[in-house]
């Protein structure tokens, strides 16, 4: 069983609808959450950074955490075709580099005008 | 320049060759890694530097081969690669302890093995 499970889709949308996208884990000493938006050809860029369970808004985006669950969701409002990316979930125990980052295997997005 | 900048873009190596990736990063961090994006697979980590110290190596293969001069350049020195190593090659780096912002990811050379 992987650590991290996410759909890796594709998923298609119209432009303004809400996006939901998942991962579920099976660590439970994970504390750190972080979601990364990559771009064709680019690398993965931090879009948002959790710790523990709760909720954080940014903008369009908000990230939520369950640990009861072991679920992250990451939830894009009115949705645009620049939000047409892979998004990956990941995950860590510690801050530091001696605790790695455990990455899902990406869902690709596809947001159509 | 800004960022993590990795060079070059792409690579096509025969599986005799040997080759050097390299990046470079303008962040101030003092910890970078090496990571392998293959298709339908999530991220697999190679290599941590911290402090210009390696302190991981997961299982990689001793054909891939990584340096670390000073905390703002990494290598990754390739030899009798396999077509199977054909793969997307990330760098990235944070700041070591306390990595509220994450890891920055470089935008990867890809590596193509004949």
């Amino acid at each position: 069983q992987k650590e991290v499970e996410q759909d890796p889709g594709p998923l298609s949308v119209p432009e303004g609808a809400i996006v939901s996208l998942n991962c579920t884990y099976s660590n439970s000493a994970f504390q750190y959450f972080m979601w990364y938006r990559q771009y064709s050809r680019k690398g993965p860029e931090l879009l948002m950074y959790t710790y523990s369970s709760g909720n954080k808004e940014d903008g369009r985006f908000t990230a939520q955490v369950d640990k009861s669950s072991k679920y992250i969701s990451l939830f894009i409002r009115d949705s645009q075709p620049s939000d047409s990316a892979t998004y990956l979930c990941a995950m860590s125990v510690g801050e530091t580099s001696g605790s790695r980052l455990t990455f899902g295997e990406g869902t690709q997005l596809t947001v159509n005008p | 320049e800004t960022g993590v900048t990795q060079t070059p873009r792409h690579l096509v190596m025969g599986m005799t060759n040997k080759k050097s990736l390299k990046c470079e990063q303008h962040l101030g961090h003092n910890a970078m890694y090496w990571y392998k994006q293959s298709a339908k697979k999530p991220l697999e980590l190679m290599f941590v530097y911290s402090l210009e110290e390696r302190v991981e190596n997961n299982s990689v293969p001793s054909r891939f081969s990584p340096e670390c001069p000073n905390s703002s350049h990494l290598f990754l020195h390739l030899h009798t690669l396999q077509p199977e190593d054909s793969a997307l090659y990330l760098c990235a780096s944070s700041q070591d302890p306390g990595r509220r912002g994450g890891y920055t990811f470089g935008s990867g050379t890809r590596l193509t093995v004949v």
